[in-house]
């Protein structure tokens, strides 16, 4: 089935280090690819989405590129802040529209930063 | 309201007892979703729901499970006979439109604990 698998936490990183959260997939047919974040005491929100193969989702320096030859979605930033410590989901969706389909999470990276 | 409500905030109830949960979805959203967050996992799907009409619930784990959106607007999530595995935190998710690539809004979520 359906599934996504994420670089497990918990990740602490000092400020201004560069992140990678590696993420890689399984899916039937071709899936819209997320990067969700919670926030401490916040909901999910959508930090970023890519579509289709090739394409690069971006949003507050931090971006992702669709890659099928190696079914990977890697996060990445090249500064990070304090106020990025959060959690981060990887996620994908398979069907025609994204609104009405289903999100399979990956298990989550908690991201700590460090001043 | 300006995103999706989800109330209570928190409930605890005795294993055995029956429990409701309720979203109000942004406005106007046709899609609703409802998704359970288990301590230190990602959220996975229970159930969808274009309008008033329930077109998927595959994600739902038992019999014990109930969900309903009436008038195409507000949806329960109801438990029945609750168990000490059904403590998570359920998350609902709004998006608009039935054929477009909007995204989910997610709620902030209702964290059941059952004793």
């Amino acid at each position: 089935g359906d599934s996504v698998t994420q670089m497990e936490g918990p990740v602490t990183l000092s400020e201004e280090a560069f992140l990678t959260i590696n993420c890689t997939y399984t899916a039937t047919g071709y899936p819209s690819l997320f990067w969700y974040v919670q926030y401490p005491g916040e909901g999910l929100q959508l930090l970023l989405k890519a579509t289709k193969a090739d394409d690069k989702g971006s949003n507050k320096g931090f971006e992702a590129t669709y890659r099928k030859e190696t079914t990977s979605f890697h996060l990445e930033k090249g500064s990070v802040q304090v106020s990025d410590s959060a959690v981060y989901f990887c996620a994908l969706s398979v069907g025609r529209y994204s609104s009405a389909s289903k999100i399979i999470f990956g298990s989550g990276t908690r991201l700590s930063i460090r001043p | 309201g300006a995103g999706v409500s989800q109330s209570p905030r928190y409930k605890v109830a005795k294993r055995g007892q029956d429990v409701a949960l309720r979203c109000d979805p942004i406005s106007g959203h046709v899609s609703l979703f409802w998704y359970q967050q288990a301590l230190g996992q990602g959220p996975e799907f229970l159930t969808y729901f274009q309008n008033e009409a329930q077109l998927d619930k595959s994600g739902l784990p038992s019999d014990r499970f109930f969900a309903e959106r009436p008038e195409g607007s507000v949806s329960t999530l109801k438990i029945q006979r609750t168990q000490q595995e059904d403590s998570a935190v359920y998350l609902c998710a709004s998006s608009s439109g039935q054929e477009s690539n909007q995204p989910q809004h997610f709620g902030d979520g209702t964290r059941l604990s059952i004793l």
